[in-house]
């Protein structure tokens, strides 16, 4: 099982701020089959990446992801107060298909 | 625009199967562009994929789960379902179906999700 260890836990930034989390698999992730979602409270996960860099339909451009092999990144590069949720990063490239355990991104 | 919508059982007592319904309107669950999944958050935890469901009706399921899970499919009612035997309080958690992205690696990213049930097992 390809195991998604995600930091920080919680990030806490203001509105404006550059977020970066990241996502660390523990066996490389083939072909980068690498997702980002974006959960608020009481909805289900969004699509927001795909592919490791992707943008899903409807996704702003101020989210980019980049990485490959064992390591990939979530960026925000000017959090929207819309922006201020739960993310998870999940991969696909095989089965298991696994979640990593989310980044909180909260207003300080 | 494609819509999933999952039954809701609410609560189930242990030891007994737990039996949840998606039904696809907007689009058509035979087609070969995608496949359909369930996943499941226990409250206050993170995501956990149950199984997959592929166009040619073919399963794949969460090692973990693998033992008391099935996922089947009913194309004349454009829905597909979930059956977990064997309950326990651990299996307490929102239950979402989701339709997953056809990519070349045979694993879906799910880019429509259903609004999801909380299912209960409890005496």
């Amino acid at each position: 099982e390809n195991v998604l260890t995600q930091s920080p836990g919680t990030l806490s930034l203001s509105p404006g701020e550059r977020a970066t989390l990241s996502c660390r698999a523990s066996q490389s992730v083939a072909s980068d089959y690498l997702a980002w979602y974006q959960q608020k409270p009481g909805q289900t996960p969004r699509l927001i990446i795909y592919g490791a860099s992707g943008r899903a339909t409807g996704t702003p451009d101020r989210f980019s992801g980049s990485g490959s092999g064992t390591d990939f990144t979530l960026t925000i590069s000017r959090l929207e107060p819309e922006d201020f949720a739960v993310y998870y990063c999940q991969q696909y490239g095989g089965s298991p298909l696994t979640f990593g355990g989310g980044t909180k991104v909260e207003i300080k | 625009q494609l819509q999933l919508q999952e039954s809701s059982p609410g609560l189930v007592k242990p030891s007994e199967t737990l039996s949840l319904t998606c039904t696809v309107s907007g689009g058509s669950i035979s087609s070969s562009s995608f496949y359909w999944g369930w996943i499941r958050q226990p409250p206050g935890k993170g995501l956990e994929w149950i199984g997959t469901l592929y166009s040619s009706g073919g399963t794949d399921y969460n090692p973990s789960l693998k033992s008391r899970v099935t996922i089947s499919v009913d194309r004349t009612k454009n829905q597909f379902s979930l059956k977990l035997n064997s309950v326990t309080a651990a299996d307490t958690a929102v239950y979402s179906c989701a339709r997953g992205l056809d990519s070349s690696s045979g694993y879906p990213a799910f880019d429509v999700w259903g609004q999801a049930t909380m299912v209960t097992v409890s005496s």
